[in-house]
């Protein structure tokens, strides 16, 4: 399968911007997500970009695209306690199989 | 409007029972996934279910795994003389049609093996 990598962890202080970083083997993608999942319960999709896309933009989301580099990066402004979360990203390949990221724990500290 | 079911919850088996474990997709979604996420690792795909095809088995670890779909609906995932790194939580995901459509998930099975 193809290898989808992230950082384990990050740690902000309530109010910063989050930056959680994700990259990808494959150069056919053409779909990329963002999944968060709070304890206790199931994924849940946040946002995804086509690949044709280098940002998109969604309230305090801002998803970025480094198609060359093959790097994903998920931006949350004004981070709250309720962020805290595992996010995953992952990607389509060519052919149809979805692979995940190992996930980054997210923890935001009052 | 109900969600994807999954059940049961949690699961503590002995090594070498049998375990099934079952989804209940989003009402009319042709597409059903199994993926298993084990500690400290990521998400892992399992089978993939979509109409009446053939279901693409690639990420199946072992031939002790196996998964049905009756009826172009409920799936049960079947693990056969359970190991204990097959502890993990197993998640089902529904989707309206290929993998690029949103993939909707179940809050996942937590499989214990001892």
């Amino acid at each position: 399968g193809e290898d989808v990598e992230q950082s384990l962890f990050l740690s902000v202080r309530e109010g910063d911007s989050s930056v959680i970083n994700c990259t990808y083997t494959d150069s056919s993608s053409t779909y990329l997500y963002w999944y968060k999942q709070e304890p206790g319960a199931g994924l849940q999709l946040l946002t995804y970009i086509f690949s044709n896309m280098d940002m998109k933009q969604d309230q305090r989301l801002t998803v970025l695209l480094n198609k060359k580099d093959k790097h994903l990066s998920l931006r949350i402004a004004d981070t709250q306690t309720g962020d805290s979360a595992i996010y995953f990203c992952a990607e389509v390949d060519g052919a149809n199989n979805l692979f995940f990221g190992t996930g980054t724990r997210l923890t935001v500290i009052p | 409007g109900a969600g994807v079911s999954q059940s049961p919850s949690n699961k503590v088996t002995e090594k070498g029972k049998d375990v099934e474990l079952r989804c209940d997709p989003i009402s009319g979604h042709t597409a059903l996934y199994w993926y298993r996420q084990s500690l400290g690792q990521g998400l892992e795909f399992l089978i993939y279910f979509q109409g009446n095809s053939a279901p693409d088995k690639s990420g199946l670890p072992s031939d002790r795994f196996s998964a049905e779909r009756t009826g172009g609906s409920v799936s049960t995932l079947t693990i056969q003389r359970t190991q204990q790194e097959d502890s993990a939580v197993y998640l089902c995901a529904s989707s309206s049609g290929s993998p690029r459509e949103t993939q909707y998930f179940g809050p996942g099975t937590r499989l214990l093996v001892l």
